[in-house]
């Protein structure tokens, strides 16, 4: 039951620029700052991005977020075969009084 | 270094209560804007936020499974427990506890599960 929408797949070769896009309402994302993970296969997820475009020490500046009303964004610019992975948006939301994530992207590299 | 670690039993009967032990260390939960958390997640599908205790004892429960749900603190162990009523075969996931931070800059507020453990698969099946 994840609040937060997100596209389910999303596709690039090596070196193109991937975004993925987050879309919460005034509650979640319009209120609170956004957050995002990478999940990469048979391993927990892992914080890559937080307060919407703070980046936590190790990785890498190809990865950036951003915000905007009620919606985020993740982008990976010159993507790698190690990007492939599930990425999900996260917020704390006021009207649940509780954290929500989002429905996910599987990210392809081709 | 901050880790955490899930513990408990991998297989559990429908109807029968689940408890998960998180150990942790690197950090303190008498810390002000330090909590941890449970989020779990099923097979192939999204992440799930379940609960959280803060530095201070206030918990958050996910409002579609609170009346099922406990989480507790042993501080002077470094152990957070969630229990988890009557389970189902529809609660067969991955159970993550993961350490919370929440800190002020003034005009905003961030929210974050900044670290996890590695997860703990439980099955409901009889």
């Amino acid at each position: 039951q994840s609040v937060l929408t997100q596209p389910p797949s999303a596709s690039g070769t090596p070196g193109q620029r991937v975004p993925i896009s987050c879309s919460g309402s005034n509650s979640n994302i319009g209120t609170n700052t956004v957050n995002w993970y990478q999940q990469l296969p048979g391993t927990a997820p892992k914080l890559l991005i937080y307060s919407n475009n703070q980046r936590p020490s190790g990785v890498p500046d190809r990865f950036s977020g951003s915000k905007s009303g009620t919606s985020a964004s993740l982008a990976i610019s010159g993507l790698q075969s190690e990007d492939e992975a599930d990425y999900y948006c996260a917020a704390w939301d006021d009207s649940l009084n509780g954290y929500v994530f989002g429905t996910g992207t599987k990210v392809t590299v081709l | 270094q901050i880790t955490l670690k899930e513990s408990g039993p991998t297989l559990v009967k429908p109807t029968q209560t689940l408890t998960l032990t998180c150990t942790f260390s690197g950090f303190s939960l008498t810390t002000s804007g330090v909590g941890v958390g449970w989020i779990r997640q099923a097979p192939g599908e999204a992440l799930e936020w379940l609960a959280l205790i803060y530095w201070n004892g206030d918990k958050r429960y996910s409002p579609s499974l609170k009346s099922r749900l406990t989480i507790t603190k042993d501080t002077s162990k470094n152990e957070i427990v969630l229990t988890m009523t009557n389970m189902d075969p529809v609660d067969t996931a991955t159970y993550y506890c993961a350490h919370f931070s929440l800190r002020s800059y003034g005009d905003y507020v961030s929210s974050v599960f900044d670290s996890w453990g590695q997860g703990t698969l439980v099955t409901v099946s009889s």
